[in-house]
């Protein structure tokens, strides 16, 4: 197990709602990515948080939104969601002070947009 | 442009056999690093090995070891005596490092299923 955590782990939505997927990062870690792996398809990254800013985003448009608190989780938020937006949300954590910032991953949570 | 390239159809390996999952990646940075993870069908990304690019050796984790060969663009990885529980989803990912970049580029993964 990796440390960290994601809530919730499985969600029902309807197109135009909005959600809010929330992940807790491993202790001494103060970097979270979050990705989005649709069904058959590799992770894609959404955005970064270093230190409670972005640091960096994928090819996202703006209602895709995050925060990252200063316990160093983190919330993906998505507005007016669409069909497309059913996947697996995953976020991972990692520290930039470690030699391979390699990136940790939570379980996950899938979202199906109806 | 595809930054990961994994393109093997699924793959049966016979238990206690080994089995080796190709990746090959595009960068023009020298500096990068590449990650092995696996997920099985519970859904979490659990990391396996890396590789940085400026590593002489090829790395080694447990049955887990990485073929690199830098000139070839390729990181394959080889998963030794195959157990039932190596079922699952192969991803390789690429970390390229510029300032202020830490995102995973990841491939589409490779399917392994061990039959006993």
């Amino acid at each position: 197990e990796t440390g960290v955590t994601q809530s919730p782990t499985h969600l029902i939505k309807t197109r135009g709602q909005q959600v809010t997927l929330r992940c807790s990062s491993q202790s001494g870690h103060n970097t979270v990515s979050w990705y989005q792996q649709a069904l058959g398809q590799g992770p894609q990254f959404i955005f970064q948080y270093y230190r409670e800013e972005e640091n960096g985003r994928g090819n996202f448009p703006p209602r895709f939104s995050g925060l990252q608190f200063p316990n160093y989780s983190s919330e993906l938020n998505v507005n007016a969601l669409e069909l497309d937006d059913s996947a697996l949300y995953l976020c991972a954590s990692s520290s930039p002070s470690s030699e391979q910032e390699t990136q940790y991953f939570g379980p996950g949570t899938r979202l199906l947009v109806l | 442009a595809q930054k990961i390239t994994q393109t093997q159809p699924g793959m049966f390996v016979q238990e206690k056999e080994a089995v080796t999952l190709d990746c090959t990646y595009d960068t023009s940075d020298q500096s990068y690093g590449l990650f092995w993870y696996k997920q099985p069908s519970s859904g979490e990304m659990i990391f396996l090995i890396y590789q940085g690019s400026y590593d002489e050796q090829n790395a080694t984790e447990g049955r887990y070891s990485l073929n690199f060969q830098k000139a070839r663009k390729s990181a394959n990885l080889v998963i030794s005596a195959s157990q039932l529980g190596d079922s699952a989803m192969y991803f390789c990912a690429m970390r390229e490092d510029y300032y202020g970049n830490n995102r995973l580029a990841f491939g589409k993964g490779n399917q392994v299923v061990v039959i006993p």
